[in-house]
């Protein structure tokens, strides 16, 4: 099992909320990344945290936003949901700087916007 | 169109049967990530290769990553039900590890 940990595990949203999902990294990591999920695709990458400061961004709008901490956890900011933002996301840690580039996973938030 | 190809995209095979995943990627790789994930689950890390030619090994499961470090195939020797999954192959690009690029992912039953 991995050290990374995510919450909530569910969660439903109703269409132009706002929802946060948070991750806490493997202990010794410094960078977090975020993913979506379809069902029945591979994960497609959100954007990365490094140093409290964005590190590159996927092919999503501005509506996704994120946040790092001193302790290296992350939030997920979403708003004004809609309703195919209905997906798995998953965050990732890693440790850069270093030639140890493992990835870890966490399990998950399954998120429901109705 | 996908720059990281993966075959077969579900395969069922018996148990204690021998299978082999393909991940095949347009551009050279920094570095070949292979995960399993079982259905709505996390992934699981199984390896990661970084060298033209590099082949790692843990219990049952081979991951090799060609020379020119654009192919690389996960084999399992006799399959257990335990195996069965999604496994997914991420391409690392940009060194950082965590940027990956995902395949759809090879989904694997195993029957008794």
């Amino acid at each position: 099992e991995t050290g990374v940990t995510q919450s909530p595990t569910h969660l439903i949203k109703t269409r132009g909320q706002q929802v946060t999902l948070r991750c806490s990294s493997q202990s010794g990591h410094n960078t977090v990344s975020w993913y979506q999920q379809a069902l029945g695709q591979g994960p497609q990458f959100i954007f990365q945290y490094y140093r409290e400061e964005e590190n590159g961004r996927g092919n999503f709008p501005p509506r996704f936003s994120g946040l790092q901490f001193p302790n290296y956890s992350s939030e997920l900011n979403v708003n004004a949901l809609e309703l195919d933002d209905s997906d798995l996301y998953l965050c990732a840690s890693s440790l850069v700087g270093t030639m140890n580039t493992e990835a870890f996973f966490g399990q998950g938030t399954r998120l429901t916007v109705v | 169109s996908q720059e990281l190809e993966q075959s077969p995209q579900s395969l069922i095979v018996q148990e204690g049967k021998n299978l082999t995943i393909n991940c095949t990627s347009s551009k050279t790789l920094y570095g070949l990530y292979w995960y399993k994930q079982k259905y709505g689950e996390g992934l699981i890390f199984l390896m990661m290769l970084q060298k033209g030619g590099e082949e790692k090994s843990h219990e049952k499961i081979t991951a090799k990553l060609d020379e020119k470090k654009q192919q690389s195939s996960l084999h399992i020797t006799a399959s257990q039900p335990s195996h069965a999954g999604i496994y997914l192959c991420g391409a690392d690009r940009s060194g950082t590890a965590s940027k990956l690029t995902f395949g759809t992912g090879t989904r694997l039953q195993v029957t008794l």
